[in-house]
C-alpha cells in the first residue's frame, strides 16, 4: 500500500529566507505526487504535481519540487517566504487511479 | 466558475443524531470523493463517487456511513447515530473525469467541521 511520511510536523522560517518541505513516499510503481496547501479554515490548493518527465517541476506562488526515485523523496522548495505562505502544507500520492494518500501534513509558520 | 460548495461548513450534533454533508461539485465535474481529515492528521479517502454510482468506498467505515451522488443535485455525505469520534473535518473534491489520483487534478472545497457532543 502506498504510503507518504512528512518528517517535519512543524517548521518555522524567517520572512525572505528560504524554505524546504520535505516528503518520503512508499509506493510500488510509479508515483503521481502532488503538494497541495491548506490556508486555516479553508480547502485545499493544489500547488504542483509531478506525473513524468522532467523531474523538476515548477508549481503556482513560487513553490518548485523534485522528484527523486532514488531517495523516494518529493521536497518542496521555495527560494524565498512570504508571510502569506504561512498555512499547513500537504504532500500526497497518487495510484494513478482515484485514490490519493495524503501525508500528516508540515505546518508552516513565517516570523517577520 | 464557482469552485466546489461544501455546506454546511460548521455542524454541531449531538451523539446519537444524524450528520448530512453536501458537496456540489464544480461545474462539468461528474467525479467526486470524500475525505476525512482527524485533528492532527492528514486527509484520509472514504469514498468515491460518479453520478449515481459507487465507485469506490474502501475508505469508508463499514457502519453508520453512506454517500451518493444522485442524477441531480449534490453529493451527500451521511453519518447515522453520530459518535465523538466521527468530530472532524470532512472534504468533498471534484475533477472533470476520472484518474484523480493520476492525471486529472482534484479541486477540494473548503470543508465542513463537523462536532460531536
Amino acid at each position: 500500500a502506498q504510503s507518504v511520511t512528512q518528517p517535519d510536523i512543524h517548521i518555522t522560517v524567517s520572512e525572505g529566507a528560504s524554505l524546504e518541505l520535505r516528503c518520503n513516499y512508499s509506493y510500488g510503481a510509479t508515483p503521481y505526487l502532488f503538494w497541495y496547501v491548506q490556508s486555516p479554515g479553508q480547502g485545499l490548493q493544489l500547488l504542483l504535481k509531478y506525473f513524468s518527465g522532467d523531474t523538476l517541476v515548477q508549481g503556482i506562488k513560487g513553490f518548485e519540487a523534485e522528484f527523486k526515485r532514488s531517495q523516494s523523496s518529493f521536497n518542496l522548495r521555495k527560494p524565498s517566504v512570504h508571510w502569506s505562505d504561512a498555512a499547513e502544507y500537504f504532500c500526497a500520492v497518487g495510484d494513478g487511479n482515484e485514490k490519493l494518500t495524503f501525508g500528516t501534513g508540515t505546518r508552516l509558520t513565517i516570523i517577520p | 466558475n464557482a469552485g466546489v460548495m461544501q455546506n454546511p461548513r460548521h455542524l454541531v450534533r449531538r451523539r446519537g443524531q444524524e450528520a448530512r454533508l453536501r458537496c456540489s461539485p464544480m461545474k462539468g465535474h461528474s467525479h467526486v470523493y470524500w475525505y476525512r481529515q482527524l485533528p492532527e492528521e492528514g486527509l484520509k479517502f472514504m469514498v468515491y463517487l460518479q453520478k449515481e454510482n459507487i465507485i469506490d468506498e474502501s475508505g469508508m467505515p463499514k457502519e453508520r456511513f453512506s454517500a451518493e451522488f444522485p442524477k441531480e443535485g449534490p453529493s451527500i455525505l451521511r453519518i447515522q447515530q453520530v459518535v465523538r469520534g466521527d468530530s472532524a473535518a470532512y472534504f468533498c473534491a471534484s475533477s472533470p473525469r476520472a484518474g484523480g489520483g493520476g492525471q486529472e487534478t482534484q479541486y477540494f472545497g473548503p470543508g465542513t467541521r463537523l462536532l460531536v457532543l
